[in-house]
């Protein structure tokens, strides 16, 4: 098992291009989120899915565009980038098991630095 | 809006003494987590607490859960210099129980552990 599998490890942007930042998983998990981590903010939750074709906004939507046409694959797409969106970006997923009182871990890939100029 | 507040910010100790992380949230809560990040890489799950339960332990870890005080604190006893990284707590407080993978985090401690 890959577990949590992220494309490109780094780039860079100019202001106002446009990429997709590429998350796979080979775990077979329901939920899969996106998080973007900056200096002394923790992560904040960009978008999440719960199972192909269904997506949601997190705390953070603005500006990225996400899809999910298959269980393993949850792309982000950042429209138009912008300065602001110079961060670390973390695919996480989890299983469907566990939810009610408690629910099971997130996996994490290992992260997606982005630098926008 | 961050849900979870850690204290301290940053730790420096030296190899087998104990470490003490304190995390602080606003909401009620299904259940709170502690994740690991070595530098450069992505968070590792190290122990989840539900909201029913006051203290866990894992092998050198332990996690108490005060939900009066809203509060968890993560013990890591007889420290290792490869303990040394970034610990979160994170909460996930999803309305109606069901989790969907949503975590609030908290801004983080850094721990150095010395040889």
């Amino acid at each position: 098992n890959a577990g949590v599998t992220q494309t490109p490890k780094f780039q860079v942007l100019k202001t106002g291009q446009s990429m997709t930042l590429q998350c796979a998983q080979d775990m077979n998990h329901e939920y899969m989120s996106w998080y973007r981590q900056d200096p002394g903010m923790g992560l904040r939750l960009i978008h999440y899915s719960v199972g192909a074709g269904i997506t949601d906004q997190g705390e953070v939507p603005n500006g990225y565009n996400v899809s999910r046409s298959t269980t393993e694959d949850f792309p982000l797409r950042l429209l138009s980038a912008a300065p602001s969106q110079t961060s670390v970006y973390f695919c996480a997923s989890s299983s469907r098991t566990g939810t009610g009182r408690g629910n099971s871990p997130l996996h994490f890939g290992n992260g997606t630095r982005l630098t926008v100029t | 809006s961050q849900q979870g507040e850690e204290d301290p910010q940053a730790l420096s100790i030296q190899e087998g003494e104990n470490a003490t992380m304190n995390c602080s949230y606003k909401t009620s809560i299904n259940n709170l987590q502690w994740y690991r990040q070595n530098s450069g890489r992505g968070l590792v799950h190290l122990i989840l607490i539900r909201s029913n339960e006051r203290e866990k332990h894992s092998g050198r870890l332990r996690v108490t859960l005060d939900t009066s005080k809203k509060s968890s604190s993560l013990l890591i006893t007889a420290s290792r210099a490869a303990d040394t990284a970034s610990y979160f707590c994170a909460t996930d407080a999803t309305a109606g129980g069901t989790s969907y993978g949503k975590l609030t985090f908290g801004q983080g401690t850094i721990l150095t552990v010395h040889p």
